[in-house]
């Protein structure tokens, strides 16, 4: 069984620009999670998706944004970027998010550097 | 609010040697999961245990083992004779019940070396 997977691996922007990365969950998963892994700053939670509705939001500011598809596949946009935004970014899948009971499985990541 | 502390930073073992990674976590809720994750050198962060607020029994998984103590609120983690392929950063994480709640707090995370 394929886990999740993320593209691209690597992304090199400058600062102002869009950064848009994918995530596809595992098949049959309808819960796709992002997270942040800043340098300094550990694992953060950005946001959740539950069939095809944004369910949470952690404390990021609204440049961060994205949306989920109805294969259940994700989309992360960040605008303006700027140069903090450079981290890791793990995507997440589980199946269906009724609470935490569900086990979160993670993907390779997308590192972005800002530059 | 709920937290997670792993006041371990850095450990450095040599192989073969047993090694306990320790975490303290706060919540309000009484039900609540609690979960390590291994992170390697690639990135992926791979799942490692979950365990319920209602079941305190600790797991034993090959080397690996966990110690769940709601009296503490610490969920430790022991690795025995460990060996290098074990080198990666461990978190440990929890997560609440309810609806928008399914998102997974991570503690810090702890660095394991470990020393053919």
């Amino acid at each position: 069984e394929a886990g999740v997977t993320q593209s691209p691996t690597h992304l090199i922007k400058t600062r102002g620009q869009q950064a848009t990365l994918r995530c596809s969950p595992i098949s049959g998963h309808t819960s796709v999670y992002w997270y942040q892994q800043a340098l300094g700053l550990g694992l953060q939670f950005l946001l959740w998706y539950d069939e095809g509705e944004e369910r949470n939001r952690g404390n990021f500011p609204p440049r961060f944004s994205g949306r989920q598809f109805p294969n259940y596949s994700s989309e992360l946009n960040v605008n303006a970027l700027e140069l903090e935004d450079s981290a890791l970014y793990l995507c997440a899948s589980s199946l269906v998010g009724s609470g935490g009971q569900e086990t979160q499985y993670f993907g390779p990541g997308t590192r972005l550097l800002v530059l | 609010a709920q937290k997670v502390t792993q006041a371990q930073t850095e450990i450095s073992v040599v192989e073969k040697e047993d090694v306990t990674l320790d975490c303290v976590y706060e919540t309000r809720d009484t039900t609540y999961y609690l979960f390590w994750y291994k992170q390697p050198p690639s990135g992926e962060l791979v799942f490692l245990i979950r365990r319920n607020s209602f079941d305190e029994q600790n797991e034993i998984s090959g080397r690996y083992s966990w110690n769940f103590q709601k009296s503490t609120s610490s969920f430790n983690f022991t690795i025995t004779a460990s060996q290098v392929v074990d080198s990666a950063v461990y978190f440990c994480a929890l997560s609440e019940e309810g609806g928008a709640n399914s998102k997974l707090t991570f503690g810090k995370g702890i660095t394991l070396s470990v020393r053919p």
